[in-house]
Parts: C-alpha cells; structure tokens; sequence
C-alpha cells in the first residue's frame, strides 16, 4: 500500500531533550515535507526535500533540523525541544513539485514538550 | 506577500449544499488544491484546479477564476462524514515550497 508513515505519532517530552521524528514513504517520491499544524495558524512548512542530499527551510526552520541521505525517509530532528514546538506535525511527500504532483501526508505526530 | 483566505467556520444541515470560497494573493500560480481533514488525522486529497471553470468529483465540485484569484469548493447531498475542515492550497511559483495552505475552513454538519 502506497503510505507515507510517521513514528511515533504521540510523544511527550521535556526540555531540552533530543528527539527525532522519523518520515519514510514507499512511492519513490523525490519531494518531501515537514509541516507543523497549530489552532488559528494552520499548516506552516519547516523544511523541505527535493532529492536526496537537498534540503532547504520552509517558512518556519527556526528550532528544527532534518537530513535526507536515503529517497525514503526525511527524519525531523529537534535538538533542544522548547514548549512552543508543541504542535502537531506533518510529513509529506510527492513526486515533484510539478503542476499535478499531488501531496500526500503521513498520519500525523502530536509532540508535547513540557 | 503570499496570502490565502478561507471563512473560519461553516454550518449547515444533512442533505443540504454547502459552498466553502477561498481566495488567494500569491507570487506566481500554478493550480490549486483543496484538502479535507478530519480533527486528529492527515489531509486528504479532494481535488485540483489549475485551469478557469469547474471540476466535479461525485458530491464534490470545485471552481476557479485565476482573473480573480478565486476558488469555491462545493459540497452537495451533505451527510455528517462531512463535517471536516477544508483546506484551500496553492501551488505557486516558488521554487521548493510544495504548496501555500490556507487556514482552513471547519464545516459542521448537523442533522
């Protein structure tokens, strides 16, 4: 089944404490995404992949790392969590970023950083 | 400036039609896409508009005029699976940025 998958989906954290969320999808897609979800502000991207190898931020970069060394999996590192990284985040893939390239999201992971 | 506008919240009743606008304010357009996600989990793909006039899917419809900078999605025959917020997304010329979301617009379907 064609999916993009996200781990974990819920997590709870302190501080200061190093987390990755992980993304992988299996439809061969060269884009992928991060985006963050909060009440009033809606989907913010953080950082986004057109290959393997090629990173760059999105809108709202600023707390957030990723690497992308395989087609498949785009993790999203955050180094020193604070409380306003608290949000529900996104991964998204697609072909390109052609006219009809479609984007398709990963379940979804809500962080809770105390 | 990149700039997408949707109403907050919509209610209407099962079985009835409901119109969600959206209109937007980009550097560039190369089509735009609306999105339905139900509370908790993933947007889903609805539909695609990249050309002027309507595209129709089943109970799902959507328009657009690039002259004005505007889309409607219309949802007909309502049923309660429907109540979802409905994301209006644009694709702009921007190299590397995906897709520029709107808020979302939170219909609530009543019976």
């Amino acid at each position: 089944e064609a999916q993009v998958t996200q781990n974990p989906r819920y997590l709870i954290t302190v501080t200061g404490k190093k987390l990755t969320v992980t993304c992988s999808q299996n439809m061969n897609h060269e884009y992928m995404s991060w985006y963050r979800q909060d009440p009033g502000l809606g989907l913010r991207q953080i950082y986004y992949s057109m290959n393997v190898e090629v990173t760059d931020k999105g809108d709202v970069p600023e707390g957030y790392k990723v690497s992308r060394k395989e087609k498949r999996n785009f993790p999203l590192i955050l180094e020193s969590p604070s409380p306003n990284q608290t949000s529900l985040y996104f991964c998204a893939s697609s072909l390109g970023t052609a006219r009809t390239d479609t984007q398709y999201f990963g379940p979804g992971t809500r962080l809770t950083v105390l | 400036g990149q700039n997408i506008d949707q109403p907050t919240e919509m209610t209407a009743t099962e079985g009835a039609i409901v119109q969600i606008n959206c209109t937007y304010q980009t550097s560039g357009f190369n089509g735009l896409f609306w999105y339905q996600q139900h509370a908790g989990e993933a947007p889903t793909f609805l539909s695609y508009n990249v050309l002027d006039g309507l595209e129709e899917k089943g109970r799902f419809s959507s328009f657009l005029s690039r002259s004005k900078g505007y889309s409607y999605l219309l949802l007909k025959e309502l049923q309660m699976k429907d109540s979802a917020s409905y994301l209006c997304a644009v694709r702009t010329n921007q190299a590397g940025t995906a897709l520029i979301f709107g808020k979302g617009t939170t219909l609530s379907v009543s019976s």
